[in-house]
């Protein structure tokens, strides 16, 4: 049973536009919530976290949506660069949930792709 | 400043090998934990240690272990490899690896298993 949901494989933008992308969770313990970026044969980079608390975080053209009663939150990356380009992942996770205080349960990921 | 770091890059075994993957973590973090990526899946949790103690296992067989040194290293060990343990092995450190820490992640080793 996935408890992170994303639910889109793909998304295509054109530069300067909004990019977003979408992730449902399923289990209320989660108290974080982080985005990483992906490029091939390269390890995930962070880009922005939220905290359960919170519904709203912003840096720079990156800004993340959370709505806890809706169990969704999204990644909004306006303008779109080219270099956006990769493959973005939603992860979570929940104080002393699956006998760890730091599991991340990640998405499957959303191949974003900017074109000029 | 140095990010965390990882070796092997690359790792080609036969079945009923075994392997030792090897991370750094950033200096003054004191938490890494181990993630393995699948090809089209996203990065599913192994271990997590903190100040050389497991603090959490993922749904992986035993064949699979680890442990961190004083020097807040990790080295992941899997036995008896089987093909399907060919993956992404991906290594995060945080500062004291509670929830609401940001991960931080390395390049990772790719392991072919054959």
């Amino acid at each position: 049973d996935q408890q992170v949901k994303q639910n889109s494989p793909s998304l295509s933008v054109q530069e300067g536009r909004i990019s977003i992308l979408n992730c449902d969770y399923t289990n209320s313990m989660f108290d974080y919530f982080l985005w990483y970026k992906k490029y091939p044969a390269e390890g995930p980079t962070f880009l922005i976290s939220i905290s359960s608390i919170k519904d709203k975080n912003e840096d720079g053209r990156f800004t993340v949506f959370l709505n806890k009663s809706a169990k969704h939150l999204s990644l909004h990356i306006v303008p779109s660069q080219p270099g956006d380009s990769a493959v973005y992942f939603c992860a979570a996770s929940a104080w002393g949930w699956g006998g760890s205080q730091g599991n991340l349960i990640f998405g499957k990921g959303t191949k974003l792709s900017v074109k000029p | 400043d140095a990010g965390v770091t990882q070796s092997p890059t690359h790792l080609i075994k036969t079945r009923g090998q075994h392997v030792t993957l090897r991370c750094s973590p950033i200096s003054g973090h004191k938490s890494v934990s181990w993630y393995q990526q699948v090809l089209g899946q996203g990065p599913q949790f192994i271990f997590q240690y903190y100040e050389k103690e497991e603090r959490g296992r993922g749904n992986f067989p035993d064949r699979f272990s680890a442990r961190q040194f004083p020097n807040y290293s990790s080295e992941l060990n899997v036995n008896a490899l089987l093909l399907g343990d060919s993956a992404l092995y991906l290594c995060a450190s945080s500062l004291d690896g509670i929830s609401t820490d940001t991960q931080y992640f390395g390049p990772g080793t790719r392991l072919t298993v054959l």
